[in-house]
């Protein structure tokens, strides 16, 4: 089945500053990618996804990459605010159901 | 629109146990899944449902039975609860499975003493 590994696991940031997020995947038959953000004790809730048909989207402060060559893709977040806070979790499918989950990274932004 | 609701929030059970989890979404969804969140490990698919009456195996199905008898209701059962089973179950739904957004519940918290 479909292997996602995410990094970092934990990500430090300044207010203000940008933070990455990059994860791999293994099946190269995945096409949708889905980032998810879980605030503490709440329930994980799609911020952005993309498809396997193009290499970049982006959403206000929000970014995605994907290159499908080296099957990776990545969440950008620029200007980061304290309510950028929160576990944020990528995903992979293959025009299926099953989404196949990152671990996770807990960003925390600082003031 | 209510969305995913699941039932209970929280449980503690005794080694043994057995209970039910149930879901339900108002939103006319097909695919509804159970996944469940152990620290550092992300979400795990357990089960899932394709449409009412069906149900298929996800990641980690072993101690878990499903049933979806009604499209908008999906119950995930432990019929003898294991310390290891001590998790956060999310149950979720889509409108079809190619890409289309999951939505997911609130979250039940079960922990097995």
């Amino acid at each position: 089945g479909e292997n996602v590994e995410q990094h970092p696991s934990t990500l430090s940031v300044q207010e203000g500053d940008s933070a990455v997020i990059k994860c791999t995947y293994s099946d190269s038959a995945s096409n949708y990618f889905p980032w998810y953000k879980q605030e503490l004790g709440k329930r994980p809730q799609l911020i952005i996804d993309i498809r396997s048909n193009v290499g970049e989207k982006k959403d206000q402060r929000i970014a995605v990459t994907l290159n499908k060559t080296a099957k990776h893709f990545s969440l950008h977040i620029t200007e980061t605010q304290p309510e950028d806070s929160a576990v944020y979790f990528c995903a992979a499918s293959k025009n299926d159901y099953k989404l196949s989950f990152g671990a996770g990274t807990t960003v925390t932004v600082r003031a | 629109n209510a969305g995913v609701t699941q039932t209970p929030k929280f449980r503690v059970l005794k080694t043994g146990q057995s209970m039910t989890l149930l879901c339900a979404q108002d939103m006319n969804h097909e695919y509804m899944y159970w996944y469940r969140q152990d620290p550092g490990m992300g979400l795990r698919l357990i089960h899932y449902s394709v449409g009412e009456g069906t149900t298929a195996k996800g990641e980690v199905p072993d101690g878990y039975n499903v049933s979806r008898l009604k499209k908008q209701n999906f119950l995930l059962g432990l019929e003898s609860a294991a310390p290891s089973q001590t998790s956060v179950y999310f149950c979720a739904s889509s409108y079809s499975g190619s890409g289309n957004t999951i939505y997911f519940g609130e979250g039940s918290w079960l922990t097995v003493v």
